[in-house]
């Protein structure tokens, strides 16, 4: 399968603690982006790189929350000191240069805060 | 910042029925229009989009609508079938500003 995963697919967490999200792309894709998406919400953008390029952030994504795409291959997302209002589907999606603007989503990490 | 407006929230269509759903966007400069299908537990899957430059777009039985002067655009199912049952997103965006900006969702349910 070559479209875009995400590990891992479920994550329970205690308030306080630190997780951390990976996103593989599709390959040779450039682009790569993180949404999180709430109950009965639309996905909000969170951050975008272009290669290893963080080239834009959403004043949702706080200071507890960082992404990094260290070869521009893999993301991965990490959130600290976790809060309740965290929980939510964490989304990654890809685009190559060639395709326009299209993004490929993948199926998601739910993250639960308890 | 661009916003999106998705009407109706939930729709339910008798089985090979036409379904229509609609987006309003704000940013004028917006000029790609993505359709997404998402099923329960699963990441929205792209089914259509429309850039700025055509007024219509077929795929099947999907077609999708684009009115630039309204900054309005719909996503049109036509015979619908019980696996068209799911939540549909739009979303827009424009190039040099890569990130989408999505409606709430349509909840569609086709009735057997």
């Amino acid at each position: 399968d070559t479209g875009v995963s995400q590990n891992p697919r479920h994550k329970i967490t205690k308030r306080g603690q630190n997780v951390t999200f990976r996103c593989d792309p599709i390959s040779e894709h450039n682009r790569l982006y993180w949404y999180r998406q709430t109950l009965g919400q639309g996905p909000e953008f969170l951050t975008y790189f272009q290669n290893e390029a963080q080239l834009e952030k959403s004043r949702l994504l706080s200071d507890r929350f960082s992404a990094e795409r260290p070869k521009g291959s893999f993301s991965t997302l990490e959130i600290q000191r976790t809060e309740q209002g965290d929980s939510a589907m964490y989304l990654c999606a890809s685009s190559g240069a060639s395709g326009g603007n299209e993004q490929f989503f993948g199926p998601g990490t739910r993250l639960t805060v308890l | 910042g661009e916003n999106v407006e998705q009407h109706p929230s939930t729709l339910s269509v008798q089985e090979g029925d036409s379904a229509v759903i609609k987006c309003t966007y704000s940013d004028s400069a917006s000029n790609y229009f993505p359709w997404y299908k998402q099923e329960l537990g699963k990441g929205p899957q792209l089914i259509i989009d429309i850039r700025s430059n055509v007024g219509e777009k077929k795929d099947q039985r999907i077609a999708v609508t684009l009115n630039k002067t309204a900054k309005h655009f719909s996503l049109h199912i036509t015979e619908t079938q019980p696996e068209d049952s799911a939540v549909y997103f739009c979303a827009a965006s424009y190039f040099g500003n890569e990130k989408l900006t999505f409606g709430t969702g349509t909840r569609l349910t086709i009735i057997p």
